[in-house]
């Protein structure tokens, strides 16, 4: 079984303010990880992905990642957002050879001025 | 942006009225999935499909049925819409031989009174 966790439904922060969006993930096989935003009455984007290598990875908007194997973690990181930031985020997987997308429940990113 | 066109954007119907969904790609991906959005639980995977008439069930397939007899359409039809089944319904596509992530179309908001 799968599970994808994402351990606050709402993060409040002000502008120029670090932020940390938490996720965790449980599976049986291995997987790819992915965090995208919705931006109000949009569709999903992709942020960023991590599928191997180094476990640092960069996307779109200033926005970072970190897997962490040992923990099963994969932590989305900007360290200054912006009010254009106020979105949701989502964390996802991909279960290896059966391309099924597994999401969290989604955090609420609210940017303060 | 991928080419995914959802119709319609939005929907009002009756309870106990059949409703159906189209999701029509233009990119010649192979994987096609239904997922629905409610708030506090992310996007749930409804059915998906990895080819022409090749469809499996998701993690919550009652009361919803698909089809795809093409490769750009996939379908996804309530038999008999209840209350529970207003949310807002989303396409997405992938093709795992050319990247690993999905693409979303821009959602379909149905309402069941």
């Amino acid at each position: 079984a799968q599970s994808v966790t994402q351990l606050d439904s709402q993060v409040p922060v002000f502008e120029e303010a670090p932020v940390e969006l938490r996720c965790n993930y449980s599976s049986s096989v291995s997987v790819y990880l992915f965090w995208y935003v919705q931006y109000p009455n949009q569709g999903l984007q992709l942020l960023l992905k991590y599928l191997s290598g180094s476990t640092l990875v960069k996307g779109i908007n200033g926005f970072e990642a970190e897997f962490n194997k040992s923990q099963t973690s994969f932590h989305l990181r900007k360290p200054s957002v912006h009010i254009s930031d106020t979105a949701e985020y989502f964390c996802a997987v991909n279960l290896y050879n059966f391309n099924k997308f597994y999401f969290g429940s989604g955090t609420k990113l609210n940017v303060k001025p | 942006d991928a080419g995914i066109t959802q119709s319609p954007r939005h929907k009002v119907t009756e309870t106990g009225t059949p409703v159906t969904l189209r999701c029509h790609q233009t990119e010649n991906h192979r994987y096609m999935y239904w997922y629905r959005q409610d708030p506090g639980h992310g996007l749930r995977l409804i059915h998906y499909s990895y080819g022409v008439k090749d469809t499996d069930k998701g993690e919550v397939s009652d009361g919803y049925s698909v089809s795809r007899s093409k490769t750009e359409d996939f379908l996804l039809t309530l038999e008999s819409a209840t209350s529970s089944q207003t949310s807002v319904y989303f396409c997405a596509i992938s093709e795992p031989t050319v990247n690993t992530e999905a693409f979303f179309g821009q959602g379909t908001r149905l309402t069941v009174v």
